[in-house]
């Protein structure tokens, strides 16, 4: 079974643009998670898409946006980049088994703002 | 969000030592406690997930225990190898409806040939 894939790898973007990044999860799992991590911080939780519907938001601005489509592939969009965004974002997948969810993480996309 | 606190954030050990580290995590409403390694330029990836007060679990030379009354778990490596050097990371799961995933900050272990 192919593993979480997320595009682009790395990215490099000027501060004002707009970014978005893709995940497809592993096949059959409805349920996608992103994650920001920055120097020194451990993971912090952006949102949870399952079925197309957003069931978790994380403490980030309005700025940072998703999407889940029918196929279960989902979109992270971050409007107005500031050089905070500078990190690598992590999207994981679950499989629908429950709640005690293991999640299986695709290989991050490394952003940088300048 | 939870509370996890995990310590030490990092550890230097020879080749051959054993160690620990411990995840500490509200124990009201507990559910589950997942394990991760990170290693350096690759994604995280699972360890264990434990459910239960007192659950031990095992892989390889690493193995964990779980507290659930008093909200910690340990994991532990027995001589530790180069290749074991990486960051663990400890999530726990409450009950009562999805909740968003809190990931402690991690131990970053570092094993010295």
């Amino acid at each position: 079974k192919a593993g979480v894939t997320q595009t682009p790898r790395y990215l490099i973007k000027t501060r004002g643009q707009q970014v978005t990044l893709s995940c497809s999860p592993i096949s059959g799992h409805r349920s996608v998670s992103w994650y920001q991590q920055t120097p020194g911080q451990g993971l912090q939780f952006l949102f949870e898409y399952f079925s197309e519907t957003q069931r978790n938001k994380g403490n980030f601005p309005g700025r940072f946006s998703g999407r889940q489509f029918s196929n279960s592939r989902s979109e992270m969009n971050v409007s107005t980049l500031e050089l905070g965004d500078s990190a690598l974002y992590l999207c994981a997948s679950s499989p629908p088994t429950g709640k005690q969810e293991t999640q299986y993480f695709g290989p991050g996309t490394r952003l940088l703002v300048l | 969000i939870l509370n996890v606190e995990q310590s030490p954030q990092s550890l230097h050990v020879q080749e051959g030592d054993s160690t620990n580290f411990t995840c500490s995590f509200p124990s009201s409403n507990f559910y589950a406690l997942h394990w991760y390694r990170w290693e350096t330029a690759k994604s995280p990836e699972a360890l264990f997930v434990m459910t239960l007060n007192g659950d031990e679990k095992k892989k390889g030379r690493i193995s964990a225990t779980l507290n659930t009354k008093e909200g910690y778990s340990y994991l532990y490596i027995k001589g530790s190898q180069p290749e074991d050097s990486a960051t663990y990371l400890c999530a726990p799961r409450t009950s009562g409806g999805y909740q968003k995933v809190t990931f402690g900050t991690g131990t970053k272990l570092q094993v010295i040939p």
